[in-house]
């Protein structure tokens, strides 16, 4: 699975959008951009994924660049309650593959009111 | 609550005991996976089922770890001979690995639990 690159940590006012970067310059034509967060002792959370087209679902919109080395991932009016770790992962998503998540260290973000 | 569930939610026991978790994926999934998460860093893939099948295990699966998916259903993860080292958040995910068409993409979302924290003393 390709390696992404995502900045530490982020902060945003509640209300505002968060948008959070992810870099994944060796990424294959069959990977998926997967998102996920972590609240503080949870488990991760999907939340979005895509190949190339932006996707938007209830909970945020994905922005895929069209030479699909990076993406952002965008939560158009953040709450207190967004304040988690965002992690950025990529793999295939046939499934005569594992599917195994190779996960970083994500972006911790801190809604601030 | 139809989400992954696991068992227990915490756990302290003394260096050298045996212990044992169990993990209850969405009943549908066919495939369910267990991850490691030691503080400040992400999770780190274990192993991982498809059905009963254990299909892969990482590296960092010692022998004293060992992981079980009977039937197809709830799997358990034991450790023996715990360490200190071994200190960590052990989560479980599930997912449905479904036949791909030549016109459906295929979706892998995995599901985590809210994990079994291990603290070694």
């Amino acid at each position: 699975d390709a390696k992404t690159t995502q900045p530490p940590s982020m902060d945003c006012a509640e209300g505002r959008a968060a948008n959070l970067p992810c870099n994944h310059s060796t990424i294959s034509g069959n990977e998926y951009v997967y998102w996920y967060r972590q609240i503080h002792s949870q488990g991760p959370q999907y939340i979005i994924h895509g190949l190339k087209n932006n996707e938007t679902n209830e909970m945020a919109s994905l922005i895929i660049t069209e030479d699909r080395k990076s993406s952002t991932l965008i939560l158009p009016h953040a709450t207190l309650r967004d304040t988690a770790v965002y992690y950025c992962i990529v793999r295939v998503a046939k499934n005569t593959n594992a599917g195994k998540s190779t996960f970083g260290d994500g972006t911790t973000l801190t809604v601030k009111p | 609550d139809t989400g992954v569930s696991q068992d227990p939610r915490h756990k302290i026991t003394k260096r050298g005991q045996n212990v044992t978790f169990r993990c209850d994926p969405i009943s549908e999934h066919n495939r369910l996976y267990w991850y490691r998460q030691t503080l400040g860093q992400g999770p780190e893939f274990l192993t991982y089922f498809q059905n009963e099948a254990q299909l892969e295990k990482s590296r960092l699966l010692s022998d004293r770890f060992s992981a079980e998916r009977p039937k197809g259903s709830f799997s358990t993860l034991e450790i023996q001979r715990t360490e200190q080292g071994d200190s960590a958040m052990y989560l479980c995910a599930s997912s449905l690995a479904m036949l791909a068409t030549s016109d459906r993409r295929v979706y892998n979302e995995q599901f985590f639990g809210p994990g079994t924290r291990l603290t070694v003393l």
